[in-house]
């Protein structure tokens, strides 16, 4: 089965702190993709990145980065020095053939930075 | 490039009553999928299709019709509106299975 499973219901922490956003995938394709979503109070769905499975390099883009384990099926986010303008709804999601050709979301992780 | 477009933005229908969600791209995408989101389920897959003349179920198209007789577009019919069906609807598309949803702003659907 194809599952995707945010632990975290919601996270709040104070500007400046770092926070890690946990995802953990099930599939039993050995090609797959994942992904992460944003999705601010004016609920618009914002991409955020996209990784195959074949490629287990950590990913960083300025404040945002991110650990891909294959050994422990998990794609963890981690926002650095988080401000304001990061509290949002983040979802993870997974796309494989067994999923079918739409991806298949986690319930979200609702992050709350107060200032 | 406008991107995906939905209409209606807001929603408020009676129970019983039909209506359908309208969703275009003009991306030339094939691949078009109706999502739900309600409050702690995160998005859920109603349909998808993988071109025109193709759709398949997700998991919870019960009380969901849809048909793609263009590339463009792809609309979500509610025949029997319930107030189960509250919720905010998104449609997306993307352009190979395994890349990058485009996702349109959604239609907050309220049944009553």
């Amino acid at each position: 089965a194809q599952k995707v499973t945010q632990a975290q219901t919601e996270i709040s922490v104070v500007e400046k702190e770092d926070v890690t956003l946990d995802c953990v995938y099930e599939t039993r394709d050995t090609t797959y993709y994942l992904f992460w979503y944003k999705q601010p109070p004016s609920g618009e769905l914002v991409f955020l990145i996209r990784r195959n499975s074949f490629d287990e390099q950590n990913e960083i883009s300025g404040r945002y980065s991110w650990n891909f384990q294959k050994s422990t099926s998990s794609f963890n986010f981690t926002i650095t020095a988080s401000q304001v303008v990061d509290s949002a709804v983040y979802f993870c999601a997974l796309g494989s053939n067994q999923a079918g050709t739409a991806l298949i979301f986690g319930k979200g992780t609702t992050l709350s930075v107060s200032s | 490039n406008a991107g995906v477009t939905q209409t209606p933005k807001f929603q408020v229908l009676k129970t019983g009553q039909s209506m359908t969600l309208q969703c275009a791209q003009d991306m030339n995408h094939e691949y078009m999928s109706w999502y739900r989101q309600d409050p702690g389920m995160g998005l859920r897959l109603i349909h998808y299709s993988v071109g025109a003349g193709i759709t398949d179920q997700g998991e919870v198209p019960n009380g969901y019709n849809v048909s793609r007789s263009t590339t463009e577009d792809f609309p979500l019919r509610l025949l029997s509106a319930a107030p189960s069906q509250t919720s905010v609807y998104f449609c997306a598309s993307k352009v190979d299975p395994y890349n990058e949803q485009f996702f349109g702003p959604g239609t907050r659907l309220t049944v009553l």
